[in-house]
């Protein structure tokens, strides 16, 4: 079973910071969270993963809350592109080869 | 470089057919998972291989199966195919699948059963 709990749609306007919350309570010493989104009908794609520190690279920001038990991706400036189903998930960052547990994601529209 | 490259892109088969998908990964990399995707079970892990071993494999019948070849191509096959078996089957690949890369994944071939 998935160990993350995200909203099933949210919507945000052309421009604007997309922000997309996950929570994941259970999450254990260590696991990593990690965020994929999945653009119609094309294989999911990384997007950024982190600890217990803010993350930040070229497409995101994530930041994780101290106690770790949620964390927000950010899009800083979404455009029509970056409509997609976006996934959290915790991952040891050892031992678990391959495998990641999807959860439902939340279905992100961005609109004009 | 290349991306995996997944085929056939599309397929069509019958109940009780088999089919065999290929997955290329890219280069270097050397851990192959594939995935299974429909509307109502969303994205489901079937099985990694890594240097030709099946390493991890989630809960899915003995009817799916995979290898790994040397040149770390990987193929999975479904025998005695059932209408629930229509999917998305996706492909993913990283260097070793430990360790803090990420997977990427390739674009997915699609089955549908009739």
């Amino acid at each position: 079973d998935a160990k993350t709990t995200q909203p099933p749609s949210m919507d945000c306007a052309e421009g604007r910071a997309a922000n997309l919350p996950c929570n994941h309570s259970t999450i254990s010493g260590n696991e990593y969270v990690y965020w994929y989104r999945q653009i119609h009908s094309q294989g999911p794609q990384y997007i950024i993963h982190g600890l217990k520190n803010n993350e930040t690279n070229e497409m995101a920001s994530l930041i994780i809350t101290e106690d770790r038990k949620s964390s927000t991706l950010i899009l800083p400036h979404a455009t029509l592109r970056d409509t997609a189903v976006y996934y959290c998930i915790v991952r040891a960052l050892y031992n678990q080869g391959g495998k990641l547990i999807f959860g439902q994601g939340t279905e992100l529209s961005v609109k004009p | 470089k290349a991306g995996v490259t997944q085929t056939p892109r599309y397929l069509i088969k019958t109940r009780g057919q088999q089919v065999t998908l290929s997955c290329s990964p890219i280069s270097g990399h050397r851990s192959v998972s594939w995935y299974q995707q429909t509307p109502g079970q969303g994205l489901q892990f079937l099985f990694e291989y890594f240097s030709e071993t099946q390493r991890n494999k989630g809960n899915f019948p003995g009817r799916f199966s995979g290898r790994q070849f040397s040149n770390s191509r990987s193929e999975m096959n479904v025998s005695t195919l059932e209408l629930g078996d229509s999917a998305l089957y996706l492909c993913a690949s990283s260097l070793s699948g430990r360790g803090a890369g990420e997977l990427f994944f390739g674009e997915g071939s699609r089955l549908t059963v009739l």
